[in-house]
């Protein structure tokens, strides 16, 4: 089983739709996790980290839920760039960086 | 925020040659560098981990020998691709973690990856 598990999508949305994404991770003692964005063909962008309270940044929320050990991101108003492809990311006392495969979103005009 | 950057961006090289691909840390002092692989359609695979002056740690499944990392100072890390093959065509991305400022202390920040091709 892979230590860090999205959806692969593709989401194809139209423009304005609020979108989720989930996580799932197996590893309990990891400590700390992202999400990040990548671009085709481009390295990964760091777009928010994930905390137990949840947060939000603009149109983008987070939540992390250690009993179930699942992350998800919400993007509500979703606009053509946010095209991309979004990584759930966890993180352990290493401070190592344990990526999952991606979830493809595309926003239809 | 803080950058990081990657050269070459690209390389085409034929079976058997080894490819130097350098990761520099621009603007803070990176303590750790990361090196990644990602395939079409993969999620980023940490290859190996290293920190100035020691040597690399690597991933499970990754030949030291053939994939040298080299961290000689606190902004420039290298990883050589020895006797390169066709299935070492990849994008390679680098990241770098500083020691410094406890921002950057605890973020990794990626370089923009270089695509090798092995003909």
């Amino acid at each position: 089983r892979k230590e860090v598990e999205q959806d692969p999508g593709p989401f194809n949305v139209p423009e304005g739709a609020t979108v989720a994404f989930n996580c799932t991770y197996s590893n309990s003692a990891s400590q700390s996790f992202f999400w990040y964005r990548q671009d085709c063909r481009k390295e990964p962008k760091l777009l928010m980290s994930v905390y137990s309270s949840g947060n939000e940044d603009g149109r983008f929320t987070a939540q992390l839920n250690r009993a179930s050990q699942y992350i998800s991101l919400l993007i509500r108003d979703s606009k053509l760039s946010d095209s991309a492809t979004y990584l759930c990311v966890g993180s352990g006392s290493a401070r190592q960086l344990t990526f999952g495969s991606g979830t493809q979103l595309t926003v239809l005009p | 925020g803080a950058v990081v950057s990657q050269h070459p961006s690209w390389v085409i090289c034929k079976s058997g040659t080894s490819v130097k691909i350098e990761c520099r840390s621009l603007d803070f002092q990176a303590t750790t560098m990361f090196w990644y692989r990602q395939f079409p359609k993969q999620s980023l695979m940490l290859m190996a981990t290293s920190n100035e002056g020691s040597k690399a740690t690597y991933e499970q499944g990754v030949e030291k020998d053939k994939f040298l990392i080299n961290h000689a100072s606190l902004t420039l890390s290298t990883l050589t691709v020895t006797s390169a093959h066709p299935e070492d065509s990849s994008f390679y991305i680098c990241s770098a973690r500083g020691g410094g400022s406890s921002g950057v202390q605890e973020t990794q920040y990626f370089g923009p990856g270089t695509r090798l091709l092995v003909l």
